[in-house]
């Protein structure tokens, strides 16, 4: 597998679920992040690590939690989420988190809540 | 509040013709402003991006035109072809936001054959 991958590509659940979303990347960066895609609106950052620290958590609701076990791997754990968070989730790394830095995306997961 | 306006939403375009997206921000602390692509089932991919101290890029069919003055940049798609038949997002960012890159509402763009 190259670039970042996404799994699972579509997940149904219901606002009483725990679900876990998963990011990998085989670039060798050391940035990952999670952002929000819904239609018709802009990207949302949603959480931002940079060599396996937490540096950015965009008021995100706890509803949403992340992790980053190494800097290949990320998570977001996600329990009883609302409708309005059903979206498309996209997980993208960047080689050091810099400003001008490219950030390669995966395909993303998307995500209904009933 | 959105700090890059993107337009327009959506447009149309002949083969052949020319595609123009337009953004505005009012940040002036941002420094880097770079487009990218999004196709159907994939996520956004970086196409081409400036820094302020230019007036204009331009890689093969895809121009940024920059304005520092009225904080404005576009994207120029020319010779459309349907393969670019994508959403385009418009983003920037500054030196100091560490790769935090606010993004524009996206613009889909659809090239008839």
């Amino acid at each position: 597998e190259t670039g970042v991958t996404q799994t699972p590509r579509h997940l149904v659940m219901g606002m009483t679920n725990k679900k876990s979303l998963k990011c990998e990347q085989h670039l060798g960066h050391n940035a990952m992040y999670w952002y929000k895609q819904s239609a018709k609106k802009p990207l949302e950052l949603m959480f931002v690590y940079n060599f396996k620290e937490q540096t950015e958590n965009n008021s995100v609701p706890s509803r949403f939690s992340p992790e980053c076990p190494n800097s290949s791997h990320l998570f977001l754990h996600l329990h009883t989420l609302q409708p309005e968070d059903s979206a498309l989730y996209l997980c993208a790394s960047s080689p050091n988190g810099g400003a001008t830095d490219t950030q390669y995306f995966g395909p993303g997961t998307r995500l209904t809540v009933l | 509040q959105q700090q890059v306006k993107q337009s327009p939403q959506s447009l149309i375009v002949q083969k052949g013709g020319i595609s123009i997206i337009n953004c505005a921000y009012e940040n002036t602390a941002f420094d880097y402003f770079p487009w990218y692509q999004q196709f159907p089932g994939k996520g956004p991919a970086l196409l081409i991006a400036i820094r302020p101290d230019v007036s204009e890029k331009k890689e093969g069919r895809f121009t940024i035109s920059f304005n520092k003055s009225a904080k404005q940049f576009s994207l120029h798609i020319m010779d459309s072809q349907p393969g670019d038949s994508a959403t385009y997002f418009c983003a920037a960012s500054s030196t100091d936001s560490w790769g935090k890159l606010q993004f524009g509402a996206g613009t889909q763009v659809v090239v008839t054959p």
